[in-house]
């Protein structure tokens, strides 16, 4: 088991249907990271927050919306989704120390199936 | 744009032997190097490298990170059929806080 809780392990969805993914971490970690992993692929960063702030959004369809509701806390909401989507959906987090990051820590995932 | 070549791309060993997977990279303004280990789900945290010729070592497992020659290596000795696994390579570059991956190795470990 890893220090980064991600919930549920597994979702099918329809393309019509809204659900959330969930992410939590009790490291004091102030940056919290959503990748995507397609199957034999390496995890591709989506957003980053940096003390519950938007840092990063790498021009992820509007679809996928993040939110930090807590320095602890990280979501995932999904609408509308495509069958291309169906993937691994990993949360992450990692401490700074002034301009240096920290390893990133990966939770388990989401194993996410779009019908 | 930020590059991680990592080598070979899979290797099958026997039980026993000693690998070494290999990493080069192309990024600016380079901060550090990570190793990671990825099973069925998260990848594990297995080494983070900043500065060159300094081993870092934890078990059968040890890596060395050369910044004139941009390259990291990964050793395992002793290999056991636990070790099979992805091993990823990722780079901390200018985008403070991106980690651009390599590709992966994938290891098997045969008994």
């Amino acid at each position: 088991d890893t220090e980064v809780t991600q919930t549920p392990k597994h979702l099918v969805m329809g393309m019509t249907n809204k659900k959330s993914l969930k992410c939590e971490q009790h490291m004091g970690h102030r940056a919290m990271y959503w990748y995507k992993q397609k199957a034999k692929k390496p995890p591709e960063l989506m957003f980053v927050y940096s003390y519950e702030k938007l840092s990063i959004n790498e021009s992820v369809p509007s679809r996928f919306s993040p939110e930090c509701p807590n320095s602890s806390l990280l979501n995932l909401h999904l609408h509308a989704l495509q069958p291309e989507d169906s993937a691994l959906y990993l949360c992450a987090s990692s401490q700074r120390e002034g301009n240096n990051n920290q390893p990133q820590h990966f939770g388990d995932g989401t194993r996410l199936s779009i019908l | 744009e930020d590059k991680v070549v990592q080598s070979p791309l899979s290797l099958v060993v026997h039980e026993g032997d000693t690998v070494t997977l290999n990493c080069s990279y192309e990024v600016t303004n380079f901060r550090s190097l990570l190793w990671y280990k990825q099973e069925k789900k998260a990848p594990t945290f297995l080494f983070m490298l900043t500065s060159s010729g300094i081993e870092k070592k934890s078990g059968r497992l040890s890596s060395i990170l050369d910044k004139k020659e941009l390259f990291s290596i990964l050793n395992i000795t002793a290999t056991q059929t636990g070790d099979s696994a992805i091993y990823l390579c990722a780079v901390y570059g200018a985008g403070s806080y991106q980690l651009t991956f390599g590709k992966g190795t994938k290891l098997s470990v045969i008994p």
